[in-house]
This record gives structure tokens, sequence and C-alpha cells, in this order.
């Protein structure tokens, strides 16, 4: 099935070490999102890429970062996680921007210890 | 991003009744209305969308109506069933229709 993976599903961190989520589809999405989703709140968007062109959200901490290699594959980098980046990540993609419907991986868990 | 605003932020209903979720949007340039479902520890999943040049449309027992002019959505659904029971987020496009900006979800509960 064509799908959006998301791995590791779970992920603990200490406090400042990196960490790496990753994200893969097979949907060959244009577009793919990273949101960031917290306790009972609403997903958050950190960034976007349509294709190659990459889009930062304004309020986006810059202890994120994120890589797109090629279509098929996203990374999201947390350079040094504190304990309020503890939460869902979750990646999306979708066929031509938001107007299209998005398809969300199974997300990301982190926990900072 | 947009605002998105959404109410109520929780809901309980019977089964068998009938429960609504609204929206507010602030870009006018928005053209594009999802809501998600989002059950307990899973990924949100579409549910129903409409697009700005519809007014309303329905998929069994679930219903969205836009009104552009005054920028509100709403979701409507009947003769809930305690499997709807979950978050419920509405969300409008921004950035040119490049993003989708979501409210801040409704938690929806059916109790039998």
């Amino acid at each position: 099935d064509a799908m959006v993976i998301q791995n590791p599903r779970y992920q603990v961190t200490q406090f400042g070490k990196p960490v790496t989520l990753s994200c893969s589809q097979t949907l060959n999405h244009n577009v793919m999102y990273w949101y960031q989703q917290k306790s009972s709140q609403a997903p958050k968007l950190l960034f976007h890429y349509y294709d190659k062109d990459f889009n930062n959200e304004a309020d986006t901490p810059d202890n994120f970062q994120s890589r797109r290699p090629n279509t098929s594959f996203c990374f999201l980098d947390i350079r040094s996680p504190g304990l309020g980046d503890a939460a869902m990540y979750l990646c999306a993609t979708s066929s031509e921007g938001a107007d299209s419907p998005l398809h969300f991986g199974n997300g990301t868990r982190l926990t900072v210890t | 991003g947009e605002n998105v605003e959404q109410h109520p932020s929780t809901l309980s209903v019977q089964e068998g009744d009938s429960a609504v979720i609204k929206c507010t949007y602030s870009d006018s340039a928005s053209n594009y209305f999802p809501w998600y479902k989002q059950e307990l520890g899973k990924r949100p999943q579409l549910i129903i969308d409409i697009r700005s040049n519809v007014g309303e449309k329905k998929d069994q027992r679930i219903a969205v109506t836009l009104n552009k002019t005054a920028k509100h959505f709403s979701l409507h659904i009947t003769e809930t069933q305690p499997e709807d029971s979950a978050v419920y987020f509405c969300a409008a496009t921004f950035y040119s229709g490049y993003a989708l900006n979501f409210g801040k979800g409704t938690s929806l509960l059916v109790t039998p």
C-alpha cells in the first residue's frame, strides 16, 4: 500500500543530544510537511517542502532543521532538544499543496529526558 | 500562519444525537477546508473536505457547510455512534495553498 512511513515510532533522547526523525513516502507526492503536536493541541506546522523548495514557518525555532534529499525522504533534525520539544512529530504529504488532502504518517513520539 | 478558530473545545452527545462543530478563518484567500478526525494515539485522518466554490457537501452521516462571506464552516455529524468519539480538527489553507492551518480541535464524546 502506498503510504507515509515514520521511523522510529517512539524516540527517547537526552536533553541537548541531537536527534533525527525520518519520514518516507511511496505516494510520489510533491509536498512534504513536518508538524509538531503536543498533548491535546492542534498540529503545528514546522516546515514544508514543495519539491525541493524549502519553507520555514516564522516561529519555528532555529533548533529545528529539515532535509529532503529526494522526493521520497524527509528528515527532521533537532540539534539540541529541550524538555519543551517533547511531542508527537507528524510527517504528512500532499500531491499538490494544502488544497489537496494531507496524508499523515503514524508519527514519532519524542521523549526528552 | 493565519488563524482558524474552532468551537466548542469539548462536546458530549448521546448516541443517536447530532453534533455540530464550527470554525472561522481569517484569510479571505483560503480556498480549501478539510476536517480531520484523530483518535487517541493515532494520526489525523481526513473525513471530509470542501472547496470554496461549494456551499455544502455530504458523505453519509457527515456533512460540511461553508459560508465564504462570513468566513465560517461547520461539520455536522448525524446519528452519532460511540466510534465517532475522537478529536476533530478543522483546517484552512494559507500560503497560497501550500500549507494548512489547524483549529485547536474539538474533543467529541458520544455516550451510549
